[in-house]
C-alpha cells in the first residue's frame, strides 16, 4: 500500500451541516487529489493540490473547498453539505513509476446527506 | 475539453468467452490507465500505457493504446468468474496532472 489513508469512512450528515473529509499520505508526495464518484460518471476531480497550500480547482469543485497546510493532509470540506453532494469520495495521489508516474487511491469515503 | 467515453457500460459475459472493452478520448493524450474496481472498494491500477502501439497483458488481461486513433482497448481472454468486476479506463489531463476517467464497463462473468 502507498501509504494513503482517508477518514471517516462513513458519514451521515444533515443537509445545511459543513463537512470535513481527511486525506492523509505518509510518503511526501507532491500531488494530492479528490474525486467524487456516482453511478454512470466514473470519477470526477473535484479539487486538486500541488504543493502546501497550492490548489486548483477540478472538474465539478462548486460547493467544496480544500485545503492543505502540511504536505500529508488534503482536506476537503463541504461548506454546507446538500443533497447532490451524497456520493463516494476517493483522495487519490500521485506517485512515481518506473521513470513515469501513476496513482495510488484511498479507500473511499462514503457520504450521505439527509 | 477532454473527453472519455467507455463502451459497453455493461457487459454479461459467460465464462470461457472472449471480450473487448473499448475506450475513446476525444483530445491528445499520451497516457492511458486501467483501473479494477470491485463493490465497495477502491480502485486497483491495472495498466499504465504510455505510447502508441503500446501493450501491456497481465493474466487473462490485455490492455492496447493506438494514440492516433485515441483508443484504448482492454481485451479479455477465456473470462473468469473472478474476473467480475468494474472496469474504468482514464486518460492524463496535462492541463491538471491528473486523469478524466470513463463512466466504467461493469462486466459480470457467469458460469
Amino acid at each position: 500500500d502507498a501509504g494513503i489513508t482517508q477518514s471517516p469512512r462513513h458519514k451521515v450528515t444533515e443537509t445545511g451541516t459543513p463537512v470535513t473529509l481527511r486525506c492523509h499520505q505518509t510518503e511526501n508526495h507532491r500531488y494530492m487529489y479528490w474525486y467524487r464518484q456516482d453511478p454512470g460518471h466514473g470519477l470526477r476531480l473535484i479539487h486538486y493540490s500541488y504543493g502546501v497550500k497550492d490548489t486548483d480547482k477540478g472538474e465539478v469543485s462548486d460547493g467544496y473547498s480544500v485545503s492543505r497546510s502540511k504536505t500529508e493532509d488534503f482536506l476537503l470540506t463541504l461548506e454546507s453539505a446538500t443533497s447532490s453532494q451524497t456520493s463516494v469520495y476517493f483522495c487519490a495521489i500521485c506517485i512515481s513509476l518506473s521513470g513515469d508516474y501513476g496513482y495510488t487511491f484511498g479507500s473511499g469515503t462514503r457520504l450521505t446527506v439527509v | 475539453e477532454l473527453k472519455v467515453e467507455q463502451n459497453p457500460l455493461f457487459l454479461s459475459m459467460q465464462e470461457g468467452k472472449n471480450y473487448t472493452i473499448y475506450c475513446n478520448y476525444s483530445t491528445t493524450s499520451d497516457r492511458l490507465y486501467w483501473y479494477r474496481q470491485d463493490p465497495g472498494k477502491s480502485l486497483e491500477s491495472l495498466f499504465v500505457l504510455l505510447s502508441n502501439g503500446a501493450v501491456k497483458q497481465e493474466g487473462r488481461l490485455m490492455a492496447s493504446l493506438d494514440t492516433k486513433a485515441r483508443l484504448s482497448t482492454l481485451h479479455i481472454t477465456a473470462a473468469v468468474h473472478d474476473l467480475s468486476a468494474t472496469y474504468f479506463c482514464a486518460v492524463g489531463d496535462y492541463n491538471n496532472n491528473d486523469m478524466r476517467f470513463g463512466a466504467g464497463t461493469r462486466l459480470t462473468v457467469k458460469p
